[in-house]
């Protein structure tokens, strides 16, 4: 019930391409956070969504928290090669605890 | 300074060997957390610190030994592992308990141990 589950595994793209990644829960979330972990590297925190419907953008970045808080969404316009790397999601589960998703590998095709 | 410094960066050791892992940070933030992860995998809480006081064990094996010195420095006191405890360790600290700001991760320590 607290699991949060995320796709693609993978998504290969050309450069230049967009890209999204899911995120779905089969309860209501009070809160989703996304992370980048480039290759060899360690997870970055990108942004927190609260709020039913709400829009967040990071130049090429935008998150979206579905109306029913049970999904959200990573979309990119216009991949760089900068981009590459895996994106995790992740709610906040009790104090200290996350509960993260499997991550979505963004690959470029050269 | 909005680091979370973590030596070393690679560490190979045996099965007999006792080594530690470090972790600093200056943000003032008063959670600190050990992570294991494995290749493809998000990462696994492993012990969170609150207040320099232990406040999670997520039922992590004697051989892994946490400490909080102070509110800046965590450590990490590895002894009798396996094979399979080989993973990057990462140490993350956020500014409290609710996590609202994000958890700030080290670059982690790559551990083999053979």
């Amino acid at each position: 019930g607290q699991q949060v589950m995320q796709i693609p595994q993978y998504q290969h793209v050309q450069e230049g391409e967009d890209f999204t990644t899911y995120c779905n829960s089969s309860t209501t979330l009070s809160n989703i956070q996304w992370y980048k972990q480039r290759p060899g590297g360690h997870p970055v925190f990108l942004i927190q969504l609260v709020k039913s419907g709400e829009v967040k953008k990071q130049k090429r970045l935008t998150f979206q928290f579905g109306e029913a808080k049970k999904n959200s969404s990573l979309h990119i316009t216009a991949t760089q090669t900068t981009d590459v790397g895996t994106y995790f999601c992740a709610r906040r589960w009790s104090n200290y605890q996350l509960i993260w998703g499997a991550g979505t590998k963004l690959i470029i095709k050269p | 300074d909005t680091e979370v410094t973590q030596t070393p960066k690679h560490l190979v050791m045996g099965m007999t060997n006792k080594k530690s892992l470090k972790c600093e940070q200056h943000m003032g933030h008063r959670a600190m957390y050990w992570y294991k992860q494995k290749a493809k995998k998000p990462p696994e809480l492993m012990f969170v610190y609150s207040y320099e006081k232990l406040s999670i064990n997520e039922s992590v094996p004697s051989r892994f030994s946490p400490e909080c010195p102070n509110s800046s420095l965590l450590n990490l006191h590895l002894h009798a592992l396996q094979p399979e405890d080989s993973a990057l360790y990462l140490c993350a600290s956020s500014q409290d308990g609710t996590g609202n700001y994000g958890y700030t991760f080290g670059s982690g320590t790559r551990l083999t141990v053979v």
